[in-house]
């Protein structure tokens, strides 16, 4: 059975600091990962997908890396902004002949304090 | 492009009634599934559908059953409530490809009371 954990579960930084949000699976025979940001009482918006075969993936200020023998990612957002404030949460999925579920962390609640 | 739409967005209901929940994907996309997501925890794997059939299913009793139409939208209905099933009900729409799911983009959730 895979499980997702991100660590930490909370994280308070000041703005225009770097910072890294950890994800890491148990089962590294994924097909895809998919990291999201969620508002609070919102949806999900999806920020980076890396396909399996992907080491990394960047988009704006945010680039995340997949290291599947370990099973590890991560999400490296550059000069964090108050406006970057959410949760973030990351989930892997299986090829669909085998499980086309999606497997959840619980997320890592960020705060950028201006 | 409306992206993923989901209604109602707000729900009341009291124990031992039933509800259905509506989502219609996004532009081009063919499999809906469905998640709940629980204060504070990441959102849990319900049942996923394309071509209009049950394809995966996690861990969720049967009083959890869904629908999706010829158009591609779907339907959550929950039976019997409990007090346990109140949470934000999430759906997310991808496009099947010979090797697996793409992206999947989430709609805004309804967020279901059990009174």
């Amino acid at each position: 059975k895979q499980e997702v954990t991100q660590i930490p579960a909370a994280l308070s930084v000041p703005e225009g600091e770097n910072l890294v949000l950890n994800c890491s699976f148990t089962d590294s025979a994924i097909y895809n990962l998919q990291w999201f940001r969620q508002d609070p009482g919102k949806g999900l918006t999806s920020l980076l997908l890396i396909q399996s075969s992907q080491r990394e993936q960047t988009s704006g200020r945010l680039n995340a890396s997949l290291d599947k023998s370990s099973g590890r990612s991560t999400l490296y957002i550059a000069a964090s902004q108050p406006g970057d404030s959410a949760t973030y949460l990351c989930a892997v999925s299986r090829k669909w002949t085998n499980a086309g579920k999606s497997t959840f962390g619980d997320g890592t609640t960020l705060t950028v304090k201006p | 492009d409306a992206g993923v739409t989901q209604s109602p967005t707000h729900l009341i209901k009291t124990r031992g009634q039933q509800v259905t929940l509506r989502c219609s994907p996004k532009s081009g996309h063919d499999t809906v599934s469905w998640y709940q997501q629980a204060l504070g925890q990441g959102p849990q794997f319900i049942f996923q559908y394309y071509e209009e059939e049950e394809r995966q299913r996690g861990n969720f009793p049967d009083r959890f059953s869904g629908h999706q139409f010829p158009n591609y939208s779907s339907e959550l209905n929950v039976n019997a409530l409990l007090l346990g099933d109140s949470a934000l009900y999430l759906c997310a729409s991808s496009k099947r490809t010979s090797g697996g799911y793409n992206e999947q983009f989430f709609g805004p959730g309804t967020r279901l009371t059990v009174l």
